[in-house]
């Protein structure tokens, strides 16, 4: 399979603990992409990376988040302390290039829930 | 600034009759347009897209939409609708200038009925 693929599918954890997710992009993509999706709604965009240049974070991204794609291939998001409103589905998507007519392929995406 | 309204959060067709899912979108620039379908526990699968070309735009298992910029509308249609369908479709808007800051709508849920 050379989609996009995330680790864990799902995660469960106590308020106020880290967690961490990765995201193996399809191979050469250039972006990576991090989205939340809550119930009920669309994804709402969290950050990208061209490489292993984090190019642009989202307000939605508290200091408590963090993100990194350190050789410009897979990439990992923490969660610092987490909280309750913090219990979302997080997508990873990847893309060929930053046109803006490029598809963004996503991956199954990662449950996270905060108890 | 760009953004996404999706007319209906809930529609609910027969199976064999035809399916309309509605999107308007605002961007400042020539946008590229998507419609992505989510199924129960599947990742966001891409059905189409319109990047300036055609404005009739066919995609997978039969859908097509159109982009009508006079209307800055850009419906999702089906001539007939197969319970398969069933499933949450996004509309999504993206800036063709290059940026590729992609807006999501809040989404459709189709629902089909035998």
């Amino acid at each position: 399979d050379t989609g996009v693929s995330q680790n864990p599918r799902h995660k469960i954890t106590k308020r106020g603990q880290n967690v961490t997710f990765r995201c193996d992009p399809i191979s050469e993509h250039n972006r990576l992409y991090w989205y939340r999706q809550t119930l009920g709604q669309g994804p709402e965009f969290l950050t990208y990376f061209q490489n292993e240049a984090q190019l642009e974070k989202s307000r939605l991204l508290s200091d408590r988040f963090s993100a990194e794609r350190p050789k410009g291939s897979f990439s990992t998001l923490e969660i610092q302390r987490t909280e309750q409103g913090d219990s979302a589905m997080y997508l990873c998507a990847s893309s060929p290039s930053d046109r803006g007519t490029d598809t963004q392929y996503f991956g199954p995406g990662t449950r996270l829930t905060v108890l | 600034a760009q953004s996404v309204t999706q007319l209906d959060s809930h529609v609910s067709v027969s199976e064999g009759t035809p399916v309309l899912l509605r999107c308007n979108y605002s961007s400042s620039y020539s946008p590229s347009l998507f419609w992505y379908v989510q199924h129960p526990n599947k990742g966001l699968q891409l059905l189409l897209k319109y990047t300036s070309a055609a404005t009739l735009v066919k995609g997978i298992n039969g859908f097509e939409a159109e982009f009508k910029k006079s209307e800055t509308s850009f419906h999702l249609t089906k001539p007939s609708a197969h319970m398969s369908d069933a499933a949450e479709y996004f509309c999504v808007v993206s800036d063709r200038g290059g940026y590729q800051k992609v807006t999501f709508g809040t989404g459709t849920k189709l629902q089909v009925i035998p």
